[in-house]
């Protein structure tokens, strides 16, 4: 299994450019998530779909959007990229039916000059 | 805002040392979770602790908790050069679709 899948893993933005990080899971899993790893800062919660159809702002959602295009994919939008999103993205997913243990991607890494 | 605290921030040791983290958090939780991450690779999961257990094993890994002091300790024994990693807390506090909160790690370095 593949498990959970980002693309890209590497990405160059422009102040001002938009883009979307893809994240698709494969394991039937109700709730995903978006966090985002800064040296020193651990991992902050972006955005979190609890289930199909819903999405709920977390700790730093300002300058992001999500959508939860169906149970495998949730997708994170930067419409305007600022160099304070330069950082490295991390999609994770887990089912309602576990012990709450988080399965995360192998990370995007977003560099915004 | 950062819910666990790991201690030390950094750890060196030589292989076949035990290596001990410790995590603090502040508010009341449900369980708490230790993660590992190799360098530039993704999280996985290591163990979990439900907030009514006071120790856990498994394997070489052993997680105490003690919610009075609203801390929790991972020790890693006999340790390998392969456990060079960083190590995260992360806490669920029960506020529903298991939103857990990462502590900022430790950076274990086990040396050959």
């Amino acid at each position: 299994n593949a498990g959970v899948t980002q693309t890209p893993k590497f990405q160059v933005l422009k102040t001002g450019q938009s883009m979307t990080l893809q994240c698709a899971q494969d394991m039937n899993h109700n709730s995903m998530y978006w966090y985002r790893q800064d040296p020193g800062m651990g991992l902050r919660l972006i955005y979190y779909s609890a289930s199909e159809g819903t999405t709920d702002k977390g700790e730093v959602p300002n300058g992001y959007n999500v959508s939860r295009l169906n149970k495998r994919e949730f997708s994170l939008r930067l419409e305007s990229a600022a160099p304070s999103q330069t950082s490295v993205y991390f999609c994770a997913s887990t089912s309602l039916g576990n012990t709450g243990e988080l399965f995360f991607g192998e990370g995007s890494r977003l560099t915004v000059l | 805002s950062q819910q666990g605290e790991e201690d030390p921030q950094a750890l060196s040791i030589q292989e076949g040392e035990n290596a001990t983290m410790n995590c603090s958090y502040k508010t009341s939780i449900n369980n708490l979770q230790w993660y590992r991450q190799n360098s530039g690779r993704g999280l996985v999961h290591l163990i979990l602790i439900r907030s009514n257990e006071r120790e856990k094993h498994s394997g070489r890994l052993r997680v105490t908790l003690d919610t009075s002091k609203k801390s929790s300790s991972l020790l890693i024994t006999a340790s390998r050069a392969a456990d060079t990693a960083s190590y995260f807390c992360a806490t669920d506090t029960g506020a529903g679709s298991y939103q857990l909160t990462f502590g900022k790690g430790t950076k274990l370095s086990v040396i050959p």
